[in-house]
């Protein structure tokens, strides 16, 4: 069974650019999960998509959003990028919601502000 | 604040021995418990869940989980080189969204 996929893999922008990533979920997954990933604040929780809603949101800024599709494809956007949003933005995916769903990782997107 | 605490290290343990990594949490109504392991330049990978007080074994993997104490560990029996990598605890903290992770622990087996 093939793993969470995410795409670019590697992202340079510039401050005040905007981006949008995406990922991809193991085949019958329902949830996708977003974090952020920095040297000096770790892993952070930055949101969760099921069945194409928003369920929860971590403490990160309005620029961050994401959606996410009917075949739970989903995406994420930050607008007006800045120095710090520097990292790299990992997509887990579980196969349904609830604090008994393990969650898988995929690569990840690093992504480099300019 | 709540949160999920773990010694940064780096952890040296010699190649065929036990490797013990900790990890505290703050809420005593957290259910689901787990550990990643991350290899540098890598994504997180899934080594373990533990949801109830006892233990968990799979493999050379032991996680042990003690909701009284608000304290879960993975123990790594045999360690092996290819062992040497940041293990994150990550916990479903009673009423918050998405996992929390601690800074994790840089394990270094030394062949």
């Amino acid at each position: 069974k093939a793993g969470v996929t995410q795409t670019p893999r590697y992202l340079i922008k510039t401050r005040g650019q905007q981006v949008t990533l995406s990922c991809s979920p193991i085949s019958g997954h329902r949830s996708v999960s977003w974090y952020q990933q920095t040297p000096g604040q770790g892993l952070q929780f930055l949101f969760e998509y099921f069945s194409e809603t928003q369920r929860n949101k971590g403490n990160f800024p309005g620029r961050f959003s994401g959606r996410q599709f009917s075949n739970s494809r989903s995406e994420m956007n930050v607008s007006t990028l800045e120095l710090g949003d520097s990292a790299l933005y990992l997509c887990a995916s579980s196969l349904t919601r609830g604090s008994y769903n393990e969650q898988f990782f995929g690569p990840g997107t690093r992504l480099t502000v300019l | 604040q709540k949160e999920v605490e773990q010694n940064s290290g780096p952890l040296s343990v010699p190649e065929g021995a036990i490797a013990s990594l900790n990890c505290t949490y703050s809420d005593r109504v957290s259910q689901s418990f787990f550990w990643y392991r991350q290899y540098s330049g890598k994504s997180p990978e899934l080594i373990m869940s533990i949801y109830s007080n006892g233990d968990k074994e799979d493999g050379r993997f032991t996680a042990q989980l003690n909701k009284a104490s608000q304290y879960v560990s993975l123990l790594i029996r045999d360690s092996q080189p290819s062992d040497s990598a940041t293990y994150l605890c990550a916990v479903k903290l009673g009423g918050a969204d998405g996992l929390t992770f601690g800074k994790g622990t840089h394990l270094i087996i030394q062949p």
